[in-house]
């Protein structure tokens, strides 16, 4: 069966260390992936897209690496900051209309 | 923020009720979606809409039903609620569809919903 994997314990690192968070997929041959940013009580926001045909993609302090014959994707936020933390979402499509999201990690950045 | 309202934003009600959740987009997006995230299980689609009065069901579609009537409202309906349906919901929007769009996924702030 298609399975997203994120890592289900919380990530805590020191303000300004890079957080590193892994979401991988199985089953799965994906046009492209998505990270969201969700805050409690809050629905999640969009963060960035990578295609398929794509190895990495940066916006401003973060970046996302795809790598599909490791079927993994991974999210970098560089000098984190305590606003950071928050629960990291991964979201895949494959086919049309087919959009599935991980579980999500929790980052706290901690002053 | 894009905008989306969902309404009511908190609600508690009985087993066996009817209960009706909305939507409102300001977006005029085609797509608009309803999921449910449960502890451990991330969020699940239930029920898309690709148009008005175009509806498709998701995974986790049974026990509920949508409708949309204008462009800008997507109603979802728990028929007869059950506390297995006790969760919390939200409704996105999106420009296009997934799959081989590049189009992201616009969230609402979320139903809180209690079934007792």
């Amino acid at each position: 069966s298609q399975k997203i994997e994120q890592n289900s314990e919380a990530l805590n690192i020191q303000e300004g260390k890079t957080a590193t968070l892994t979401c991988n997929y199985t089953n799965y041959s994906p046009a492209y992936l998505q990270w969201y940013r969700q805050d409690p009580g809050r629905g999640p926001v969009f963060l960035l897209l990578i295609r398929e045909n794509e190895k990495e993609k940066r916006k401003e302090r973060l970046k996302v690496t795809f790598d599909t014959t490791l079927k993994q994707s991974l999210f970098h936020i560089t000098a984190s900051q305590p606003a950071d933390s928050a629960t990291y979402l991964c979201a895949l499509a494959e086919g049309y209309q087919k959009v599935t999201f991980g579980t999500g990690t929790k980052l706290q950045v901690i002053p | 923020d894009a905008g989306i309202t969902q309404s009511p934003r908190h609600k508690v009600t009985e087993t066996g009720t009817p209960v009706t959740l909305r939507c409102h987009q300001t977006e005029n997006h085609r797509y608009m979606y309803w999921y449910r995230q449960d502890p451990g299980h991330g969020l699940r689609l239930i029920h898309y809409s690709y148009g008005v009065k175009d509806t498709d069901k998701g995974e986790v579609s049974d026990g509920y039903s949508v409708s949309r009537s204008k462009t800008e409202d997507f109603l979802l309906t728990l028929e007869s609620a059950t506390s297995s349906q006790t969760s919390v919901y939200f409704c996105a929007i999106s420009a296009e569809a997934g799959g081989r769009s590049n189009q992201p996924q616009h969230f609402g702030d979320g139903t809180r919903l209690s079934i007792l």
